[in-house]
């Protein structure tokens, strides 16, 4: 099984809104990420956790909030977005260097977030 | 900075022919590459990965791809291109960083493939 769950599909939310984006996956991969994607445009990484701890931020705003609750789950806690927040997020999950046996990630169908 | 291009913003083919989706990279050391492609309103699907041995990488759904060192290329290529492999492309690379990996992605390729 090489799935990567994320809900909700869609979501409309206010600049004042606060809302979350959940991803989970089952595989037994130490490494998840969140990106955050444009149209027609490639994926831009936002962070990585491994192990449960967020080891890459790549100078995200504070406005977005990652957690690892466990090693299935990531969360991704949405605050005061501007209407540029517009985008498709997508999670991915994948062994971990020290899991070694394969190096691709694998990404969920992503998150439509709309910000009006 | 290790990266890798996609020259092409969108290939067009026939059904039934061959195609080729071109990415060259641009790495220190061992390059770790990938193909990946996206249809819409979809995530990303993994479709082969380079990391060592073989130069003729073959994938899923019957996609294969060279790995030329000399001419830092991993060009995406199958025989006969399906009405259904229209989509986008993306070629990635590995980048390792000091507190973990990334992937480092190319621009995108349209594939239209026409009937």
């Amino acid at each position: 099984d090489t799935e990567v769950t994320q809900t909700p599909k869609h979501l409309v939310m206010g600049m004042t809104n606060k809302k979350s984006l959940k991803c989970e996956q089952h595989m037994g991969h130490r490494a998840m990420y969140w990106y955050k994607q444009k149209a027609k445009k490639p994926p831009e990484l936002m962070f990585v956790y491994s192990y449960e701890k967020l080891s890459i931020n790549e100078s995200v705003p504070s406005r977005f909030s990652p957690e690892c609750p466990n090693s299935s789950l990531l969360n991704l806690h949405l605050h005061a977005l501007q209407p540029e927040d517009s985008a498709l997020y997508l999670c991915a999950s994948s062994q971990t260097t020290a899991q070694l046996r394969s190096y691709e990630q694998y990404f969920g169908p992503g998150t439509r977030l709309t910000v009006t | 900075a290790q990266s890798v291009a996609q020259p092409e913003d969108q290939v067009n083919v026939a059904e039934g022919n061959p195609l080729t989706v071109k990415c060259t990279y641009s790495v220190s050391g061992n390059p770790y590459l990938f193909w990946y492609v996206q249809y819409p309103n979809r995530g990303l699907q993994f479709l082969l990965k380079y990391i060592t041995g073989d130069n003729l990488v073959k994938g899923s759904y019957g996609f294969e791809a060279e790995f030329n060192k000399s001419q830092t290329s991993f060009h995406l290529k199958k025989p006969s291109a399906l009405v259904s492999d229209s989509a986008l492309y993306f070629c990635a690379v590995r980048v390792t960083m000091e507190y973990g990996n990334k992937l480092v992605f190319g621009a995108g390729t349209i594939l239209r493939v026409k009937s």
